[in-house]
């Protein structure tokens, strides 16, 4: 089945912890992306990838890292996680080209206390 | 980027087509309009897309007037399971028509089949 997996799906965990939210497709997509929902506030993309080793900046990269060693893969990193990075993430991937849809996970609900 | 105008909510019957309009006034001639949904805090589920002329797949139709500066999705026959955030985006090419791009998701449109 084609898919978007993000692990993990809920975690609470403190300021300063380091934490690596995962996302994985099965559909050969070049291109990834991550956002972050907030409520009044829409999705906002925080980063995003055209291709392997190809990463950039979205609208509201503070505060996140991300790689892009395999095509597969696009983990999302968060090295001192705040309260203000509470919120809900998803993960989309598609073929290059402007008129390719996105597929979305199912989420990640992030708590930091 | 173009910008997007939705209603806030709308409510329909079950067993009825659900109309929802989208206003992109300033949208560009190589933009695509592309509906979206989301059900209750699930991943943002694909719809349609279209260009310039009028769509239907299995899911919905879309309809885009001439001058491209309005459109609507239809649901032809509305379920509960369609209850949910409708979102209409226009997408912003980055690099060409070779590179992906990104959403820029408002506050969409929340539908509300009732029984």
């Amino acid at each position: 089945e084609a898919q978007v997996t993000q692990n993990p799906r809920y975690l609470i965990t403190v300021t300063g912890k380091k934490l690596t939210v995962t996302c994985s497709q099965n559909m050969n997509h070049e291109y990834m992306s991550w956002y972050r929902q907030d409520p009044g506030l829409g999705l906002r993309q925080i980063y995003y990838s055209m291709n392997v080793e190809v990463t950039d900046k979205g609208d509201v990269p503070e505060g996140y890292k991300v790689s892009r060693k395999e095509k597969r893969n696009f983990p999302l990193i968060l090295e001192s996680p705040s309260p203000n990075q509470t919120s809900l993430y998803f993960c989309a991937s598609s073929f290059g080209g402007s008129e390719q849809p996105q597929h979305f996970g199912d989420g990640t609900r992030l708590s930091i206390l | 980027d173009a910008k997007t105008t939705q209603p806030t909510s709308m409510d329909c019957a079950e067993g009825r087509a659900a109309n929802l309009p989208c206003n992109h006034s300033t949208i560009s001639g190589n933009e695509y309009v592309y509906w979206y949904r989301q059900i209750h805090s699930q991943g943002p589920q694909y719809i349609i897309h279209g260009l310039k002329n009028n769509e239907t797949n299995e899911m919905a139709s879309l309809i885009i007037t001439e001058d491209r500066k309005s459109s609507t999705l239809i649901l032809p026959h509305a379920t509960l399971r369609d209850t949910a955030v409708y979102y209409c985006i226009v997408r912003v090419a980055l690099y060409g028509e070779t590179s992906g791009s990104r959403l820029t998701f408002g506050e969409g449109t929340q539908l509300t089949v009732n029984p």
